[in-house]
């Protein structure tokens, strides 16, 4: 059974990175047919689609976030991590690490990790 | 604003059929399949519905999908108090070249 979980910091202060890490077990993210991504939910909010990498390297994010989101994948532990830089309150949020069920665009997530609370706050 | 429009919550009685709409538009629903989570407050989202109208594995086949034109509607029959959740809809969208979900619908069974 495919599980993910999410791990990094509680708290991050304003104007610094964002650090989060997915541990993937019961599968490798060397697969070439999945992808893997971070969505966010702000407390009491919906849901945000972050962005999506390949192991190969391959990544798309979200256009209104690219500029500051670095994701990478880790092989040797099978694990795939989220950078976000610059942060401010509006990034607090629980961020979610998930599979895609295929490459395509409009792929559903799913597998998700039960997610990660980040608040930004000094 | 949410991309996809949901409406902010529905309710019904235990038994009964409820149904959700996600609206959207022809660069996102119009164009690509629909996918439905259901998220019990305090845990992580759960695929229910994929590619408009598929279940994973697992799923009952109390819930179901349906997509026309530019919205898409998630039914759920039977309904129990384990239903009560939030629900999403989520597509990609080829003009902002994301992934977007709709507001969210909390579903309350009376």
């Amino acid at each position: 059974q495919l599980q993910l979980q999410e791990s990094g910091p509680g708290q991050v202060k304003p104007s610094e990175t964002l650090s989060l890490t997915c541990t993937v077990s019961g599968d490798s993210i060397s697969s070439s047919y999945y992808y893997w991504g971070w969505i966010r939910q702000p407390p009491g909010r919906g849901l945000e689609w972050i962005g999506k990498l390949l192991y190969g390297g391959s990544t798309f994010y979200n256009p209104p976030l690219k500029s500051r989101v670095t994701m990478s994948v880790d092989t040797s532990t099978n694990q795939f991590s989220l950078s976000l830089s610059s942060v401010t309150a509006a990034d607090t949020a629980v961020y979610y690490c998930a599979r895609l069920l295929r490459t395509d665009g409009d792929s559903p997530f799913d597998y998700w990790g039960q997610g990660a609370l980040v608040t930004v706050s000094s | 604003q949410s991309v996809l429009t949901q409406p902010p919550s529905v309710s019904a009685a235990p038994g009964q059929r409820v149904t959700i709409s996600c609206s959207g538009s022809i660069s996102n629903i119009g164009s690509n399949y629909v996918s439905w989570y259901q998220q019990v407050p305090g845990t992580a989202p759960k695929l229910l519905i994929y590619d408009n109208n598929k279940r994973p594995s697992g799923i009952p086949d109390r819930f179901s999908g349906s997509k026309s034109g530019t919205s898409a509607t998630l039914g759920i029959t039977g309904l129990q108090t384990g239903d009560e959740a939030d629900y999403y809809c989520g597509t990609w969208d080829i003009s902002l070249r994301t992934v977007v979900f709709g507001g969210g619908t909390k579903l309350t069974v009376l």
